[in-house]
């Protein structure tokens, strides 16, 4: 079975400061990894995916992700946090058997002044 | 990518009613799914909505409490059943455009039970 773990239900960063969101995910089987964003009162959006080659993947809003099969990770990461980065961020994990995801209890990003 | 509608984007009910949510999407996509999004929750999957077949539900999600249509390929919906408090959560559908893609989805709906 997959399931996946997200450390911190709650992450604070000052604003301009390196944004680290971190992901562990169970698979058996190669997975595919997403990070989704949630905005207040929006539905999900994808920040971006892995299925496979790079393992570094770029997203949107200046966003990446690097798979570590060795340490089950797929941690989010921005350089420098702007207010607009507040928001909900679901990591979540798929295999090729079906097209089900199975989502991580997500991390709410909180950005300072 | 495709482009999702959900409807209503919210609504407030009383106990003991029903409520429909439509979703329509501008392609047409053979799987549609179903979640809700309990209050500061993660998204749970209800159920698989495959078009020309019933739907597949989830373990704790049964038909008589949210029964789905897929009546073609652009088109779902979704009725919260006998409504109770429980029920207040964020129902949101999904698509998968095409193949290797990954979901995408509605806006959601945003469903308060007094």
């Amino acid at each position: 079975a997959q399931s996946v773990t997200q450390l911190g239900s709650h992450v604070s960063v000052s604003e301009g400061a390196l944004v680290l969101l971190r992901c562990n995910y169970s698979s058996s089987v190669p997975p595919y990894l997403f990070w989704y964003v949630q905005y207040p009162n929006q539905g999900l959006q994808l920040l971006l995916k892995y299925t496979t080659g790079a393992t570094l993947v770029k997203g949107i809003n200046g966003f990446e992700a690097e798979f570590k099969k060795s340490e089950t990770s797929f941690h989010l990461t921005k350089p420098s946090a702007h207010m607009s980065d507040a928001a909900e961020y679901f990591c979540a994990v798929s295999d090729l058997r079906d097209d089900k995801i199975i989502f991580g209890k997500g991390t709410r990003l909180h950005i300072l002044p | 990518s495709a482009v999702i509608s959900q409807k209503p984007s919210r609504d407030i009910c009383q106990r003991g009613t029903s409520l429909t949510i439509q979703c329509q999407v501008d392609s047409q996509v053979t799987m549609m799914f179903w979640y809700r999004q309990q209050p500061g929750q993660s998204l749970t999957l209800i159920a698989t909505a495959n078009q020309g077949s019933e739907a597949t539900y989830e373990s704790g999600f049964v038909i008589d409490k949210f029964p789905i249509s897929r009546p073609n390929l652009t088109f779902s919906t979704l009725t919260v059943s006998n409504m109770s408090p429980e029920d207040s959560s964020i129902y949101l559908c999904s698509v998968i455009p095409g193949v290797g893609q990954p979901q995408h989805f509605g806006d959601g709906t945003r469903l308060s039970i007094l």
